[in-house]
C-alpha cells in the first residue's frame, strides 16, 4: 500500500499569512494526488485534484504543485475561513489512501 | 444539484451487521465510480470501499475486505455498502462520494476514476458496541 504522509500535524497562522503544507507518498503516485479541507462536522470538500488543479468554485488563493513524490497545498494568503484539516489523498492505485491530516488554525 | 444521501447508520453489537444506503441524485449515476470513506471519532479519513460506474468492479481496504460489501443498484441510482461481523473499529461517520467520470466500457473498471471525491454525503453514524 502507498503511504502517505502529511506534515506539519498542526499549524498555527495569521490572516494573510502563506501557508503551506506537505504531503510526501511512500511511492510514485504519478499527479494523482487530491486535497481536501473539513471543517468541524461537516464533510470534506474536494480543493485541488491531479496534484495541481483547482476544483471548480475553490479560491484562487489555494495552490498545488508536485516534485517528484513530494506534494504541496499552498495558501497564498490565509483567510479566517480557511481554518480547517486538510487532507491529501492519492488517487493512483487501490487503497485509496489518505494522509493522516493537517490541522490549520489562527494565531 | 448533485445530492448524495446516506442512510442506514445506528448502533450495533460486536459481531453484527448492518447495511449503509446513499441515494444519489442530480446527475447520471452510472457514469461515475463511488467511493465509501469512514471517520473515527475524532481521527483522520480512512477510504473503505470503490465500486466502478457499472458495479462490475470492486476494490476494497485491507482492513474490511472479506467483511464488507460495496454495490449499487443503477436502477434506482443507489449506493450500498453491506458491513458484516462488525468490530468496534468499525465505529465511525460513513460518507459516501463520488469519484471520477467513465463512459461507455470503461465503466468496467476504475481507470478513470483519479480526479478525487468532488461530492460527500453528510455522513451516517455506525457504532458498534454492546
Amino acid at each position: 500500500d502507498i503511504q502517505m504522509t502529511q506534515s506539519p500535524s498542526s499549524l498555527s497562522a495569521s490572516v494573510g499569512d502563506r501557508v503551506t503544507i506537505t504531503c510526501r507518498a511512500s511511492q510514485s503516485v504519478s499527479s494523482f494526488l487530491n486535497w481536501y479541507q473539513q471543517k468541524p462536522g461537516t464533510a470534506p470538500k474536494l480543493l485541488i485534484y491531479a496534484a495541481s488543479t483547482l476544483q471548480s468554485g475553490v479560491p484562487s488563493r489555494f495552490n498545488g504543485s508536485r516534485s517528484g513524490t513530494d506534494f504541496t497545498l499552498t495558501i497564498s494568503s490565509l483567510q479566517s475561513e480557511d481554518i480547517a484539516t486538510y487532507y491529501c489523498q492519492q488517487s493512483f492505485s487501490t487503497p485509496r489512501t489518505f494522509g493522516q491530516g493537517t490541522k490549520l488554525d489562527i494565531k | 444539484d448533485v445530492q448524495l444521501l446516506e442512510s442506514g447508520g445506528g448502533l450495533v453489537q460486536p459481531g453484527g451487521s448492518l447495511r449503509l444506503s446513499c441515494a444519489a441524485s442530480g446527475f447520471n449515476f452510472d457514469n461515475y465510480a463511488m467511493s465509501w470513506v469512514r471517520q473515527a471519532p475524532g481521527k483522520g479519513l480512512e477510504w473503505v470501499a470503490v465500486i466502478s460506474g457499472d458495479g462490475g468492479s470492486t476494490y476494497y481496504a485491507d482492513s474490511v475486505k472479506g467483511r464488507f460489501t460495496i454495490s449499487r443498484d443503477n436502477s434506482r441510482n443507489t449506493l450500498y455498502l453491506q458491513m458484516d461481523s462488525l468490530r468496534a473499529e468499525a465505529t465511525a461517520v460513513y460518507y459516501c462520494a463520488r469519484g471520477g467520470f467513465c463512459s461507455g466500457v470503461y465503466c468496467h473498471t476504475i481507470s478513470y476514476d483519479r480526479t478525487g471525491f468532488d461530492y460527500w454525503g453528510q455522513g451516517t453514524l455506525v457504532t458498534v458496541s454492546s
